[in-house]
């Protein structure tokens, strides 16, 4: 069974780009969460998505969004990127997200660097 | 707001011996906690869970410890293994926040043989 899997692993962007991670969860996994993984402030709720809609969302500015899609794949934008965004953006997938997120799983991540 | 947050940053620990690795909580309201592991280049992978009914759980090889009194939870790694090398995280939330994980800041576990 493949696990959650992130693209593109690492990518460079110059400060007022935008950029966009995908993540396709695991086969049947209806519930997506992203995280921003920083040394500074270490692993933050960004937002998740289950059936097409957000269900929850982190105290991060508008400038970050994502989309579900039918197959449960998802995507997320950052746009007007900032130095400070440079980090590991994490997605996680569950089969219905519900709290017992112990079922969470995560992917190996896509590292964003922006000079 | 929900905080989490580790006492120790780095635990050197000799094979063979036993980890222990602390966690602290502000939000009383939480009660769910998770314990994650995450080696160099990968995402946290699951090691074990308690909920807040309970005051332990055991794994394998991992024993979670939850003191709601003092706000505070542990992972006890029995036997470690360089395999056990790695950044350990401890993560909680409340009710009806899904899979909004608090997540605390990491202590980096390193085996030495």
């Amino acid at each position: 069974k493949a696990g959650v899997t992130q693209t593109p692993r690492y990518l460079i962007k110059t400060r007022g780009q935008q950029v966009t991670l995908s993540c396709s969860p695991i086969s049947g996994h209806r519930s997506v969460s992203w995280y921003q993984q920083t040394p500074g402030q270490g692993l933050q709720f960004l937002f998740e998505y289950f059936s097409e809609t957000q269900r929850n969302k982190g105290n991060f500015p508008g400038r970050f969004s994502g989309r579900q899609f039918s197959n449960s794949r998802s995507e997320m934008n950052v746009s007007t990127l900032e130095l400070g965004d440079s980090a590991l953006y994490l997605c996680a997938s569950s089969l219905r997200g519900g709290t017992n997120t112990g079922e969470l799983f995560f992917g190996e991540g896509s590292r964003l660097t922006v000079l | 707001g929900e905080s989490v947050g580790l006492h120790l940053p780095t635990l050197s620990v000799q094979e063979g011996d036993n980890s222990i690795i602390n966690c602290a909580y502000s939000n009383s309201a939480s009660d769910y906690f998770i314990w994650y592991k995450q080696e160099s280049g990968k995402g946290p992978q699951f090691i074990i869970d308690i909920r807040s009914n309970m005051d332990k759980r055991q794994g394998q090889r991992v024993t979670v410890l939850l003191n709601k009194t003092v706000k505070h939870l542990s992972l006890q790694i029995a036997a470690t293994q360089p395999g056990d090398s790695a950044v350990y995280f401890c993560a909680s939330n409340y009710p009806g926040t899904a899979s909004k994980l608090t997540f605390g800041t990491g202590t980096r576990l390193q085996v030495t043989l």
